[in-house]
């Protein structure tokens, strides 16, 4: 199985950081990677998909970057809107996948 | 617009069952990879089972031989059959197009369901 890890798991932040989360895979996963936000009692939404290409609709602060086993979610300029909880997703074992256990952005 | 709306979640008892549905619009279910994930309460995401447009199924191993996943082309609707239900099963359950070209990602996905087994 594909283990996923998350750093941090939590970062306190204000309005207009720069914001950094790391997903780490167990093994090489390509670029088989998604990053997904969600809101309390909302439903994950998709952000980046395939490590580095934003959804449509998705602000243009949001970027991925990575291969192999190290990704990163940057959030380049953070606004009241983006206080969430981040998570990534593998899918190279595809049909399994796994998502990583979540960073909690929250503010400071 | 594409969209997803779940319903049939409910309390119920260890060892009961239980049927959830997949309502979708904007697009036809037959024709697209289609996927259920859980999340407990207060926990993470955790994938439960797909359905490819060909009719292959798969499952997570800890729900494997008690969920069935299938689908209704005619009411363009996902099911989740959910049988010998546990208490560790309790958690929302989200339907989500599984979109796959290189890689496959969740997009859209339903507000979700909650299921709660408890006696």
């Amino acid at each position: 199985d594909i283990q996923m890890t998350q750093s941090p798991s939590s970062l306190s932040a204000s309005v207009g950081d720069r914001v950094t989360i790391t997903c780490r895979a167990s093994q090489s996963i390509s670029s088989y990677l998604n990053w997904y936000q969600q809101k309390p009692g909302k439903a994950p939404k998709l952000l980046i998909y395939a490590a580095s290409s934003l959804q449509s609709g998705v602000p243009s602060r949001f970027s991925g970057s990575g291969s192999g086993t190290d990704f990163t979610l940057t959030i380049s300029s953070l606004q009241p809107e983006d206080f969430a909880t981040y998570y990534c997703q593998q899918s190279y074992s595809t049909p399994w996948v796994t998502f990583g256990p979540g960073t909690k952005v929250d503010i400071k | 617009e594409v969209q997803l709306v779940e319903s049939g979640g409910g309390l119920v008892q260890p060892g009961g069952s239980l049927r959830l549905s997949c309502a979708a619009s904007g697009f036809t279910v037959s024709s697209n990879y289609m996927s259920w994930v859980r999340q407990a309460p207060g926990k993470g995401l955790e994938w439960v089972s797909v359905i490819y447009s060909g009719g292959s199924t798969y499952y997570a191993d800890s729900v494997k031989g008690r969920f069935t996943i299938s689908r209704d082309n005619s009411k363009n609707t996902l099911y989740l059959q959910m049988n010998s239900l546990r208490a560790e099963d309790t958690a929302v359950y989200y339907c989500a197009r599984d979109f796959t070209v290189t890689t496959r990602w969740f997009d859209p996905w339903g507000q979700g369901t909650l299921v709660t087994v408890s006696s």
